[in-house]
């Protein structure tokens, strides 16, 4: 089974600022592994996923994260805040790629970024 | 990406009364499914659903509870039944749409209320 942990339910940064948002994972095969946002009354939209090849991971919106097996870690960062990425973020997990049997979204807790001018 | 249309948006509902939500999407898909994200919580996946079979239910909820239906491969509806003000929550329909740069995708979500 699979699970995800987001350390921080909250987030402060401020404008400029560096945003760094930590996610760990388990799980018992290679993971597949994805970060979306969430925008006030609105639904889940995908920024990035690894799935195989390169580690570190280029999404929308300047987002990147990287893969590192060693740490079991999917950390999400952006190097400068701004006040349009206030929105939740969730880091999430699966077993097996898209589109195969089976397959299935495990998501973490969630991280509330806030962007103080 | 997959264009995903949810309805209803948002409804306030009475206790008691059962609301059916509707996820509409504009090409086929093998796998739909179904989350409920209670207020200020995480995504839990209720079910999986695939066309011509019976969705497949998580660990703590029951088809009695929460039917779905996947009469073909664009079109899927949950029903909350016999709802309680516990039922309140976002419940969004999201779609695997395979090995393309998408995976997954979700709709907008239907904001439900119980009083």
């Amino acid at each position: 089974a699979q699970s995800v942990t987001q350390l921080g339910s909250h987030v402060s940064v401020s404008e400029g600022a560096l945003v760094l948002l930590r996610c760990n994972y388990s799980s018992s095969v290679p993971p597949y592994l994805f970060w979306y946002v969430q925008y006030p009354n609105q639904g889940l939209q995908l920024l990035l996923k690894y799935t195989t090849g390169a580690t570190l991971v280029k999404g929308i919106n300047g987002f990147e994260a990287e893969f590192k097996k060693s740490e079991t870690s999917f950390h999400l960062t952006k190097p400068s805040a701004h006040m349009s990425d206030a929105a939740e973020y969730f880091c999430a997990v699966s077993a097996s790629p898209p589109g195969a049997a089976g397959n299935k979204l495990t998501f973490g807790g969630g991280t509330r970024v806030l962007v103080k001018p | 990406s997959a264009v995903i249309s949810q309805k209803p948006s948002r409804d306030i509902c009475q206790r008691g009364t059962s609301l059916t939500i509707q996820c509409q999407v504009d090409s086929q898909v093998t796998m739909m499914f179904w989350y409920r994200q209670q207020p200020g919580q995480s995504l839990t996946l209720i079910a999986t659903a695939n066309q011509g079979s019976e969705a497949t239910y998580e660990s703590g909820f029951v088809i009695d509870k929460f039917p779905i239906s996947r009469p073909n491969l664009t079109f899927s509806t949950l029903t909350v039944s016999n709802m309680s003000p516990e039922d309140s929550s976002i419940y969004l329909c999201s779609v695997d749409r395979g090995s393309s740069n998408y995976g997954y995708t979700f709709g907008s979500g239907t904001r439900l209320t119980v009083v």
